[in-house]
């Protein structure tokens, strides 16, 4: 299983931009990037996945490396309700939903 | 109304009890999961089912126990509990990920805390 690598914690204002990289430089081909986040007390949820072009949704936006050996997921602008664990995973097409959670990056959000 | 709901929520018991923890989806999805997150809070799966059939079994102790009655229900029997059994069990559902369109993503429950003394 591909693996990814994230920092273990990052700090924003609250209304700032936040950029969460990850790297995963022995991607494949098939893996897509997906990322999801914990909040506290709460089990993980979706937030965005993509494959080799830049996403956006309602969340957040996935800015994919052209190489794929890394990605930046962007919250355009932190609330507080925004901290969290946020995850960063390589998922394969047609996984069986395995997903491989590594420690995350804990998101803190200061006022 | 929630998704994918599980109880109880939290269950303290003593070591060599059975206990069960249930889990049940409304989003008419095939696929359910265990998965379990310990006290460093790295989250690991347990077992998948899909449409009542076992398709992930990750080397869990035989003690551990997934039944799916139904394709929205999938419960989670622990028998002759352990110490190191104590952690946060989370269950999820999702529909199948082939890489375009739908992200195929999971939707977990908010967890059930087992505490084992």
């Amino acid at each position: 299983d591909a693996k990814t690598t994230q920092p273990n914690s990052m700090e924003s204002n609250e209304e700032e931009p936040v950029h969460l990289p990850c790297n995963h430089s022995t991607i494949s081909g098939t893996d897509y990037i997906h990322w999801y986040r914990q909040l506290p007390s709460q089990g993980p949820e979706y937030v965005i996945h993509g494959l080799t072009s830049n996403v956006n949704n309602r969340m957040a936006s996935l800015a994919i490396a052209e190489d794929r050996k890394s990605s930046t997921l962007i919250l355009h602008r932190a609330t507080l309700r925004d901290a969290a664990v946020y995850y960063c995973i390589l998922r394969p097409r047609s996984n069986t939903g395995k997903l491989i959670f590594g420690q995350g990056t804990t998101l803190q959000v200061k006022p | 109304d929630t998704a994918v709901s599980q109880t109880p929520k939290y269950l303290v018991t003593q070591m060599g009890n059975d206990k069960s923890i249930k889990c049940e989806q409304n989003l008419g999805h095939d696929t359910m999961y265990w998965y379990k997150q310990d006290s460093k809070k790295f989250l690991k799966i347990m077992f998948s089912y899909n449409n009542k059939e076992l398709i992930i079994n990750e080397t869990v102790p035989n003690r551990f126990s997934p039944k799916s009655p139904d394709k929205a229900h999938l419960n989670l029997h622990i028998n002759s509990l352990e110490l190191g059994d104590s952690a946060v069990y989370f269950c999820a559902s999702s529909v199948p990920f082939w890489g375009q369109g739908s992200a195929g993503e999971l939707f977990f429950g908010e967890g059930s805390r087992l505490t084992v003394l």
